[in-house]
């Protein structure tokens, strides 16, 4: 089955020590986004690619950075985690991005813990 | 910027009755509204989505409404079970930038 697949789905680090998470899909999508969710918190997204067009949200920090080596894998760099990047992270995709019948699909997540 | 409000929060109901569940978002300019699922400690899963020229989508039991000009939609779920249970998001997607604002979502859960 097509499908957005994310690892690890639990990851733990410690303060400071980089951590990457990972995503891949083969349903084939031109955009991929990476959102933030806090518990009981909307998702925030934090970048998307346009294909290989970054696109960051300005109020995203620093210390968050994602590559996108090609279509089928995207990865979430952070690069000196505090405790409050603790968190769920999804990633999604979709087609073309903002048509009017599109939507996005989403993996399961990764749980980010900071100890 | 689009701000997106869920009402209420969390909601306990029995099983068999109907939900009905509130979304409200600030800037009417969208191209369409999405409700998704989220299951605990797992991702989102698109339910229904309506364009912005469209009144309601309806899937099975569930039926939602979009008022554009008032920016508000309602997810209807009929008969209510028990499986029913989860946390419903609602999505806007403002024209052509590819971002959704989501709500925090109606938390739900349906009483055997």
């Amino acid at each position: 089955d097509a499908m957005v697949i994310q690892n690890p789905r639990y990851q733990v680090t410690q303060f400071g020590k980089p951590v990457t998470l990972s995503c891949s899909q083969t349903l084939n999508h031109n955009v991929m986004y990476w959102y933030q969710q806090k518990s009981s918190q909307a998702p925030k997204l934090l970048f998307h690619y346009y294909d290989k067009d970054f696109n960051n949200e300005a109020d995203t920090p620093d210390n968050f950075q994602s590559r996108r080596p090609n279509t089928s894998f995207c990865f979430l760099d952070i690069r000196s985690p505090g405790l409050g990047d603790a968190a769920m992270y999804l990633c999604a995709t979709s087609p073309q991005g903002g048509g009017l019948q599109e939507t996005q699909y989403f993996g399961p997540g990764t749980r980010l813990l900071v100890l | 910027k689009q701000e997106v409000t869920q009402i209420p929060a969390a909601l306990s109901v029995p099983e068999g009755e109907n939900l009905v569940l509130n979304c409200s978002f600030t800037d009417s300019a969208i191209y369409n509204l999405q409700w998704f699922r989220q299951d605990p400690g797992k991702g989102l899963t698109s339910l229904l989505l309506i364009q912005s020229s469209q009144r309601e989508q309806t899937s099975g039991r569930l039926n939602a409404s979009l008022d554009k000009s008032s920016g508000r939609s309602t997810l209807y779920i009929a008969a209510s079970q028990p499986g029913d249970s989860a946390t419903y998001l609602c999505a806007v997607l403002r024209g052509g930038n590819n971002r959704l604002a989501f709500g925090k979502g109606n938390q739900v859960v349906v009483i055997p």
